[in-house]
Parts: C-alpha cells; structure tokens; sequence
C-alpha cells in the first residue's frame, strides 16, 4: 500500500498570499488530521477530518482552514499568509476514529518570504 | 489541559551505554500515550504505545499513572538509534495528538 502523500513537497510564497496544501490518505483511511511544525513550538494540532467532516480543532487563527473530500483526500488552506506561517505541515490519516494508528506523510515545507 | 513535557532537547549517549529519555504528561482522564520517532530524512513514525506494551528495536516504555510519565528505554543504545524522538498524548474518544517538543538522540560511537 502507498503510504500517506502529500503534495507539493516543498512551496515558496510572499507575505499576504494564499496556499493550498494536499493530502491523499492510505487507501482505506477514512480519517485525515494536519498538524504544523515549527521548530520553536513544535507539532502542533491543525484540524482532524473524518467522513468529510471536521472533528476537531486546534488553536489557530481563522485563517487555517481546510476540508476532505468524498475520497477521504484532504486540502488544507492558509489564506493571507504571514512570516510565522512558514513550517513544515504534515498530514497523518488513520483507519477512523477511536485508538487508530496514525501513519504521517513526509509533510510540505512551506516558506514565506 | 493536556500537556507533554519532554525535559532534554539533546540527548547524547555512547553506543552501548543505556537510554533513556523522559516523557512526562498533564491529563485528568485516562490517556494514551505514544512514542514517535523521525530519522534523519524520513516521515515521523510510530515507535510504542502504551496499550500494546511491546518492544520495538529494543526500546521499552511503561505508563506510570502515579507519576504521570511514560520515559522511553534501552538498555544498550546503537548508533541507528540517533534520531529524534517525540511522546504524545492522545485524550479518549479523540484522534487529536499532543506532542513534546521532542528530545534529539545522539548515540556516539
């Protein structure tokens, strides 16, 4: 089975501008959750997605948004983005909810200038 | 509120010698516990959980509910082992992870 994608790898954007961030699941997976990481706070909770609707939700600006599809991929989207934005954002999906294993994609690196 | 403290940020050991890196959390109810780890240039993944209480490449952790920790254990470090190294927290009913700020592992030859 291929393992949880996510693409693109690597976006460069400026101050102000939008992003949108991808994540296909394992096949099967039906739960999709994003997380930031930064190296000063860590991994921090973005969002959970199950069955195409948002579980969960981590402390972050309004600006953080994101949704899942009928095909269980997910987008994330960051709108206005700012100097602090720039992390590395990794997309984890899992069989569903409850005490599932959570398998991590190699995350999208994302730095704004 | 949930929280994890991983108090080393680095951690350095020589090969052979024992490991252990230190995970203590905050959580009223009853957690579930994790230990991830991410080699250089590779996806973070699943080492332990508490609930399994297995082995894996020779580490061990044990939930200890009186002193609210979860330390992570070897008892003879190999140099595969230098990586970094996250405990989490997840909250019943909840897929959400509350992660530590991660303890880097260096084992030296």
């Amino acid at each position: 089975k291929a393992g949880v994608t996510q693409t693109p790898r690597y976006l460069i954007k400026t101050r102000g501008q939008q992003v949108t961030l991808s994540c296909s699941p394992i096949s099967g997976h039906r739960s999709v959750s994003w997380y930031q990481q930064t190296p000063g706070q860590g991994l921090q909770f973005l969002f959970e997605y199950f069955s195409e609707t948002q579980r969960n939700k981590g402390n972050f600006p309004g600006r953080f948004s994101g949704r899942q599809f009928s095909n269980s991929r997910s987008e994330m989207n960051v709108s206005t983005l700012e100097l602090g934005d720039s992390a590395l954002y990794l997309c984890a999906s899992s069989l569903g909810q409850g005490r599932r294993k959570l398998f991590f994609g190699s995350g999208t690196q994302l730095s704004v200038l | 509120a949930q929280r994890v403290t991983q108090p080393e940020k680095l951690l350095s050991v020589f090969k052979g010698a024992p490991v252990e890196l230190k995970c203590n959390y905050s959580y009223s109810g009853s957690p579930e516990l994790f230990w991830y780890v991410q080699y250089s240039r590779q996806r973070l993944q699943l080492l332990l959980r508490h609930i399994s209480r297995e082995s894996i490449k020779g580490f061990t952790a044990d939930l200890n509910k009186g002193e609210t920790s979860f330390h992570l254990k070897k008892p003879f470090a190999q140099e595969e082992d230098s990586a970094m190294y996250y405990c989490a927290l997840r909250s019943q009913g909840a897929q959400k992870l509350v992660f530590g700020q991660g303890t880097r592992l260096t084992i030296n030859p």
